[in-house]
């Protein structure tokens, strides 16, 4: 019953480096997205996926890639992490509205990320 | 413009009273979701309630009810006999274009609940 599968938990960088960070869905969701929270910021949206092959862009999108090649798997690349991008990354996968309009976003437990 | 406004930063409660926690949103789509979240300290998030907004009553989980009035454009949540385990972050978040539409989820910046005994 593992849901949203996130990794790693904590992470610390410096300027400059590269990472991904790691999502897995096992409940056959189409629907799958980035998040980054701040403080007094909320949630904002980075990138988002409809089904394997299809990737979009949210409100947040610079300086981090995605890819979509199964329906399980979105991972979140950082390409030059950079001090702004220290925040609190969430991946959240969902049904798409069409299936099931109710359905909510299943989150991961998130992703502590410090670039120094 | 913001979608959605959630004008309260921090509310304070008494444990066992109700409170009301306020949502707004924009949009001119006839078609949309709305969802509540709690993020306790510990940091996970958690799908509280749902509102369609063609639902013609509001919806209620438990202790959770969502006050909805359309015209106003406001989704509030509304928690009864209010516990020490609702002190939390809660978000509210739209879903425009049901039923085909857009998908994402755009999330207001949270109203921190702190339960007092």
């Amino acid at each position: 019953n593992a849901g949203v599968t996130q990794t790693p938990k904590f992470q610390v960088l410096k300027t400059g480096q590269s990472m991904t960070l790691q999502c897995a869905q096992d409940m056959n969701h189409e629907y799958m997205s980035w998040y980054r929270q701040d403080p007094g910021m909320g949630l904002r949206l980075i990138h988002y996926s409809v089904g394997a092959g299809i990737t979009d862009q949210g409100e947040v999108p610079n300086g981090y890639n995605v890819s979509r090649s199964t329906t399980e798997d979105f991972p979140l690349r950082l390409l030059s992490a950079a001090p702004s991008q220290t925040s609190v990354y969430f991946c959240a996968s969902s049904y798409l509205s069409l299936q099931l309009p109710n359905s909510p976003l299943h989150f991961g437990n998130g992703t502590r990320l410090t670039v120094t | 413009a913001q979608k959605i406004t959630q004008t309260q930063p921090g509310m304070f409660v008494q444990e066992k009273e109700a409170v009301t926690l306020d949502c707004t949103y924009d949009t001119s789509d006839p078609s949309y979701g709305l969802f509540w979240y709690k993020q306790p300290s510990s940091g996970e998030m958690i799908f509280l309630i749902y509102q369609g907004s063609y639902d013609q009553q509001n919806a209620t989980e438990g202790r959770y009810s969502l006050n909805f009035q359309k015209a106003r454009k406001s989704a509030n949540l509304v928690i009864s006999a209010s516990q020490l385990g609702d002190s939390a972050m809660y978000f509210c978040a739209m879903r425009e274009g049901q039923q085909g539409g857009s998908e994402k989820l755009v999330f207001g910046k949270g109203t921190k609940l702190t339960v007092n005994p």
